[in-house]
């Protein structure tokens, strides 16, 4: 069982705060880390794919950082809007054509 | 731009029916995955296609099957179905040689009465 870990589980955070949050994955096998935005009863958007260790990608008020090495990425938001409440998947792709979801980190932004 | 379409987008069906979900993947995309999400669960890999070959298998029951055909669109065949198999069920297609995203349709949301 290979385990995808997100941290928080969930947050909660005023209009205007930057805020970031955690995807842990297995350091070994790695192939590429995904990160997607789910809003609820909405299909999951795509932000990053990352595949090199120390990989920086940015969408707007969205980034995110990769370490292959030690096994975890995180994904920042800016200036955090209502319209960013979603909950924030990560899944890991490893050497095989499988894909291992974290469980989510929910973010909910008060106006 | 096309995205990935599934069918039928809900369903309802009882104890011990059979059902078939459908997906047609983004045009030239050769790679499809299955997930399902059960209430209030994290999404599970079911089981991927690539180019009409089964290429990885996830917790898919014994009771569902699957296939891509030559047009590359992929159905979802579950028989037996228990009330445990209600969940909305996604597919996630992806081009094998441009890219490593994976593009998810809108899912299907069948419910086992």
């Amino acid at each position: 069982i290979l385990n995808v870990e997100q941290s928080p589980q969930s947050l909660h955070v005023q209009e205007g705060d930057s805020t970031n949050f955690t995807c842990s994955f297995p350091s070994s096998n790695f192939y590429a880390l995904h990160w997607y935005r789910w809003e609820t009863a909405k299909s999951p958007e795509a932000l990053f794919v990352m595949t090199l260790n120390g990989d920086e990608k940015k969408k707007g008020r969205i980034s995110a950082t990769l370490n292959t090495k030690e096994g975890y990425s995180y994904l920042y938001i800016k200036g955090s809007q209502p319209e960013d409440s979603a909950t924030y998947l990560c899944a890991f792709k490893g050497n095989f054509n499988k894909f291992y979801f974290g469980s989510g980190t929910k973010l909910n932004v008060k106006p | 731009a096309a995205g990935v379409i599934q069918s039928p987008r809900h369903l309802i069906k009882e104890k011990r029916e059979t059902a078939t979900l459908k997906c047609y993947p983004i045009p030239r995309h050769d790679t499809v995955y299955w997930y399902q999400q059960g209430p209030g669960q994290d999404p599970q890999f079911l089981i991927s296609f690539y180019e009409k070959m089964q290429s990885d298998k996830g917790s898919i029951p014994d009771r569902f099957s699957a296939q891509q055909f030559s047009d590359y669109h992929s159905e979802l065949n579950m028989s037996s179905l228990e009330l445990g198999d209600s969940a909305l069920y996604f597919c996630a297609s992806r081009s094998g040689t441009d890219s490593y995203e994976q593009y998810f349709g809108p899912g299907t949301r069948l419910t086992v009465t």
